[in-house]
This record gives C-alpha cells, structure tokens and sequence, in this order.
C-alpha cells in the first residue's frame, strides 16, 4: 500500500518567515496531493491540492510543488502569520473502487511566534 | 458551500451506553466518509459509503455501524465501546470518483 512520509514533525518560525513542509509517497499510481490544516480543536480544512500532471500551483502566500519522479511534494508559506499556526497533514491518494482515498502523512505542528 | 456538519460536538458515554454521531452535508455529495482520530496522529478511514451503500469498511469492530440513511445524512451508531475508542471522529464527503474530501469539525467522543 501507499506510505505517505511527512518532515518535519515540529516546525516552528518567526512572523514573516517562511516555512516549508516535505512529504515523500511511495506508491507511482498516486495521482492527487491535498494539504489540510487542522487548528486546534477543528477538522482539517483542505489549503491547497495538486494533480500530478502539474508541478507547482500557487494561492495567495501558499504554494505547493511536486516531482513525480523522485516522488516529493512540497508546502511552502511565505510571510507566515500567527494564525498559520496549526497542525498540517499531505496526503497521497488514488482511485480505488470509486473513491480517492487519501493516505495521510504523520503532520507537521507549525508554530508561528509573533 | 463547503460544509460538513457534525452533531455532538463533543459526547461522553459509559462502556454500556448507546450513542449515536451525526454527519450532514447539502453539497450533493454522493460519497461520504467516518474517519477516527487519536491526538496527535492523521486521521484514519473507518467507512466509506457510495451512493448510500456502504463501499469500504476497513476492519471496524462492530461495536462501530455506520449507517446511511439518504444522500444528506450519516450516522455511526456506538455500543459497548472501549475507553481506547476515544478519539474525534471525523465525517467527510465528496463528488462520487472526486479527489476532494471535505471534513466536519468532528465529535470529540470520550469513554469512561
């Protein structure tokens, strides 16, 4: 099956850092990548997803970039704010009986000191 | 409108209780999803229901039975849970055969 490897575990910047986050996936037949951030207390709330047959794809101070060949994807945040703190989890998925089911990574605690 | 809502928000039962988690969702969804979540860890796939029917059911106990009444609407029916079945729940939905899951805020379930 799909394992989903996510670095760091804790990762913690000053206001108007930027912060990157790493995750590798195993499985070539994963074909979409969402980042989900989940505040304390809250459910994870999808930030940014990339299809494999893109490399980059930006929002506002998020971006996200992938190699499908050495089979990395990558968040990056710029000017990060304290209110980006929270808990972030990649994610790998695929078709499988009509469902994308996502296989998660162990997440990664932003900490954002003002 | 991308919400996922789930009632309790937050439940205490006994070991021989009886509860029930709801999950409702008016996005036309047709796959909807029970995941559990132990502090500090990602979530993890319980259920998977298609079209109403249930699709994926990765090994859950069956003190755990999900249950979908109409497109809108899941459920997880609990009984005789253990104190290691405390966890959030957490229900998601999406387009049938879509990437995108969409999460609930989760029931905070806690069992003594």
């Amino acid at each position: 099956g799909e394992n989903v490897e996510q670095h760091p575990s804790t990762l913690s910047v000053q206001e108007g850092d930027s912060a990157v986050i790493k995750c590798t996936y195993s499985d070539s037949a994963s074909n979409y990548f969402p980042w989900y951030k989940q505040e304390l207390g809250k459910g994870p709330q999808l930030i940014i997803d990339i299809r494999s047959n893109v490399g980059e794809k930006k929002d506002q101070r998020i971006a996200v970039t992938l190699n499908k060949t050495a089979k990395h994807f990558s968040l990056h945040i710029t000017e990060t704010q304290p209110e980006d703190s929270a808990v972030y989890f990649c994610a790998a998925s695929k078709a499988s009986g009509g469902s994308y089911i996502p296989t998660f990574g162990r997440g990664t605690s932003l900490i954002v000191h003002p | 409108d991308t919400e996922v809502t789930q009632t309790p928000k937050h439940l205490v039962m006994g070991m021989t209780n009886k509860k029930s988690l709801k999950c409702e969702q008016h996005m036309g969804h047709r796959a909807m999803y029970w995941y559990k979540q132990k502090a500090k860890k990602p979530p993890e796939l319980m259920f998977v229901y298609s079209y109403e029917k249930l699709s994926i059911n990765e090994s859950v106990p069956s003190r755990f039975s999900p249950e979908c009444p109409n497109s809108s609407l899941l459920n997880l029916h609990l009984h005789a849970l253990q104190p290691e079945d405390s966890a959030l729940y957490l229900c998601a939905s999406s387009q049938l055969a879509a990437e995108t899951q969409y999460f609930g805020p989760g029931t905070r379930l806690l069992v003594l």
